[in-house]
């Protein structure tokens, strides 16, 4: 099975802050990576597929980009409705998998 | 606007049985893989399995903590998604989502449902 490896596992960030979520892949998966929020007892959202599109409705303050092994996920300005948990995901081979997540919380 | 709606969950005992349906709409069901993933209190987020649509051949694919207990299958005449759990382990207690695939996104999982509890406890 392909390992997803975020880091940080969570951070502490002001308002207005540039964030920046890594996802490294245990190999190659093209750009087959998405990545989505989670809020506390909501269910995740879709940001960004293929590794670099933006999901329709999403500010555009969110951005991904990388492919192979190495993605990225950026904040540009960190607004209030950002603080959640993040998780990329590989559809690149079965099983499908998630990383272990980035809680992105209040500084 | 779609929707995924996810029923079934509740408290069972380790060893025993539970049937989870979700039912769609707001979209062609029968057109689109769909997932289940679950979430244990606390914790990230875990595939389940995917039932591949009628093009093809509804096909499976499982997660290995549950190949051989957990069977997903689906109805397109009722815009159905279903996950039948067997021999159920205190590990199985979690939130279990249905999500739609959406091939024309990379196979990213583009709508979710709220979720429905199973709890695996004596």
């Amino acid at each position: 099975a392909i390992q997803l490896t975020q880091s940080p596992s969570s951070l502490s960030a002001s308002v207005g802050d540039r964030v920046t979520i890594t996802c490294r892949a245990s190999q190659g998966i093209r750009s087959a990576l998405a990545w989505c929020q989670q809020k506390p007892g909501k269910a995740p959202k879709v940001l960004i597929y293929d590794a670099s599109s933006l999901e329709s409705g999403v500010p555009s303050r969110f951005s991904g980009s990388g492919s192979g092994t190495d993605f990225t996920l950026t904040i540009s300005s960190l607004q209030p409705e950002d603080f959640a948990t993040y998780y990329c995901q590989q559809s690149e081979s079965y099983p499908v998998t998630f990383g272990q997540g980035t809680k992105v919380e209040i500084k | 606007e779609v929707q995924l709606v996810e029923s079934g969950g509740g408290l069972v005992q380790p060893g025993g049985s539970l049937r989870l349906s979700c039912a769609a709409s707001g979209f062609t069901f029968s057109d689109h893989y769909m997932d289940w993933v679950r979430q244990a209190p606390g914790k990230g987020l875990e595939w389940v399995g995917r039932s591949r649509n009628k093009a093809r051949s509804y096909t499976t694919e499982y997660a290995a903590s549950v190949k051989g207990r957990f069977t997903l299958s689906r109805d397109d005449s009722k815009n159905s998604l279903y996950l039948q759990m067997n021999s159920l382990e205190i590990e199985d207690t979690a939130v279990y989502y249905c999500a739609r695939v959406s091939s024309n996104r990379n196979y990213a999982l583009d709508y979710w449902g709220q979720g429905t509890l199973v709890t695996v406890s004596s």
